[in-house]
């Protein structure tokens, strides 16, 4: 099984919005609905953002959104905040109790 | 809000096994049904799931690592551990413990400890 796909990068000034992909197979994302999405700052443990394609855990502003076509996910950050500067990993469930991370998209609010 | 911290040698020598101990805080770790999850990070890289376990001792592995992981889970200390064999350099990594409450999103981390193999 190999990680899912998400560009390296992707970058925004304050107030845009902007779109981060995370591709997978029909055996992961494809597949199932349990597609989560992590916010990672230097040097700091991952944060639960989205889950469930597009579910927000209380607490995570509204600004974050997440959708799913087919076998890509994506996490959309709306109204960029300097804040929101981060490393950001796609997850997705690949049966049998077994899960798949993207390799991750650094963020840059320009 | 649970809260979860990672304890071990942060140094390990080839070949031998890394061992890791995560103690559950502000929660039981055999309430409520969550999956106690291990999730390593290589230096400069992406999250890797290591596997997880459920209270009752039943474990998932990453198949990539299944033939040298063994995971448990000590109820009474509200503890679970992590043990990789073999290691080689390739295992240097932040290890971060997790717990995902439905099986299925992991919601709580443990800040994270770093464990170097090296001679």
């Amino acid at each position: 099984q190999s990680a899912l796909t998400q560009p390296p990068s992707a970058s925004g000034s304050p107030g845009q919005s902007v779109t981060i992909p995370c591709t997978g197979t029909s055996s992961d994302v494809g597949g199932y609905k349990y597609v989560s999405w992590y916010q990672q700052h230097p040097g700091k443990a991952p944060r639960l953002m989205i889950y469930e394609v597009s579910k927000r855990p209380s607490g995570v502003p509204d600004r974050f959104s997440g959708s799913k076509s087919g076998n890509t996910a994506s996490l959309t950050v709306s109204g960029l905040q300097a804040e929101d500067e981060a490393d950001y990993y796609c997850c997705s469930y690949a049966g049998s109790n077994h899960f798949l991370f993207g390799g991750g998209t650094t963020l840059t609010v320009l | 809000q649970v809260q979860l911290q990672e304890s071990g040698p942060g140094l390990v020598k080839p070949s031998e096994t890394l061992s890791l101990t995560c103690t559950v805080s502000n929660g039981s770790i055999s309430s409520g049904g969550s999956y106690w999850t291990w999730v390593r990070q290589l230096p400069g890289k992406g999250l890797e799931w290591i596997g997880y376990i459920y209270y009752s001792g039943t474990t998932y592995y990453n198949p990539s690592l299944e033939s040298r992981i063994t995971m448990s889970v000590d109820t009474p200390k509200d503890q679970f551990s992590l043990k990789l064999s073999s290691v080689t350099a390739a295992d240097t990594a932040v290890y971060y413990c997790s717990r995902s409450s439905d099986g299925y999103n992991f919601d709580s981390w443990g800040q994270g400890t770093l464990v170097t193999v090296s001679s």
